[in-house]
């Protein structure tokens, strides 16, 4: 499967607790979004890497929130002290030019 | 500031009828629209894109797009709907406010085809 991976799919967590994510994007492209999805609403933008570099972080990402890209190829966002309110789909997406992006089918976060 | 509105939270159909989900948006300069697909517990699927050109684009899965600039529309359609396009859509622009390409999107459109 060459599309972009994410992992794991599910995460149930206690509140206070850290959680890891992983993306794999497509591999040569260069692009890498994070988006953040709750029930009933589209995905809302929460950072953007172009290769290693991160050049765009939403107000939504806290600084419980961290995210990186070492090398420019897979990413993590790491989550600390998870809140209830964290709790929702994490999405991955990665494009090779700023047209469309393709997505990872997403870690749904449980936050209880 | 730049968004995108799909006035229909649902819309339902029967099998074999023609579709339409509405989509409009607010950008300042010409925008780069697309449209995605999320079935249950999935990420979202591409399905096409308007980034200039013929305003009718064809995308997968037998859909298409109409771009109405001075409707700030871009609804989605197919000439017959399947059971299988059952599925919560999404509109979205690009940022025009920056490089990174970020979408903003749509608080998305559940279709129902009813065989």
């Amino acid at each position: 499967d060459t599309g972009v991976s994410q992992d794991p799919r599910h995460k149930i967590t206690k509140r206070g607790q850290n959680v890891t994510f992983r993306c794999d994007p497509i591999s040569e492209h260069n692009r890498l979004y994070w988006y953040r999805q709750t029930l009933g609403q589209g995905p809302e933008f929460l950072t953007y890497f172009q290769n290693e570099a991160q050049l765009e972080k939403s107000r939504l990402l806290s600084d419980r929130f961290s995210a990186e890209r070492p090398k420019g190829s897979f990413s993590t966002l790491e989550i600390q002290r998870t809140e209830q309110g964290d709790s929702a789909m994490y999405l991955c997406a990665s494009s090779l030019i700023a047209y469309e992006q393709y997505f990872g089918p997403g870690t749904r976060l449980t936050v209880t | 500031a730049q968004s995108v509105a799909q006035p229909e939270d649902q819309v339902n159909v029967a099998e074999g009828n023609p579709l339409t989900v509405k989509c409009t948006y607010s950008v300042s300069g010409n925008p780069y629209l697309f449209w995605y697909v999320q079935y249950p517990n999935r990420g979202l699927q591409f399905l096409l894109k308007y980034i200039t050109g013929d305003n009718l684009v064809k995308g997968s899965y037998g859909f298409e797009a109409e771009f109405n600039k001075s409707q700030t529309s871009f609804h989605l359609k197919k000439p017959s709907a399947l059971v299988s396009d059952s599925a919560l859509y999404f509109c979205a622009v690009r940022d025009m406010g920056g490089n990174t390409g970020k979408l903003i999107f749509g608080q998305g459109t559940t279709l129902q085809v009813k065989p």
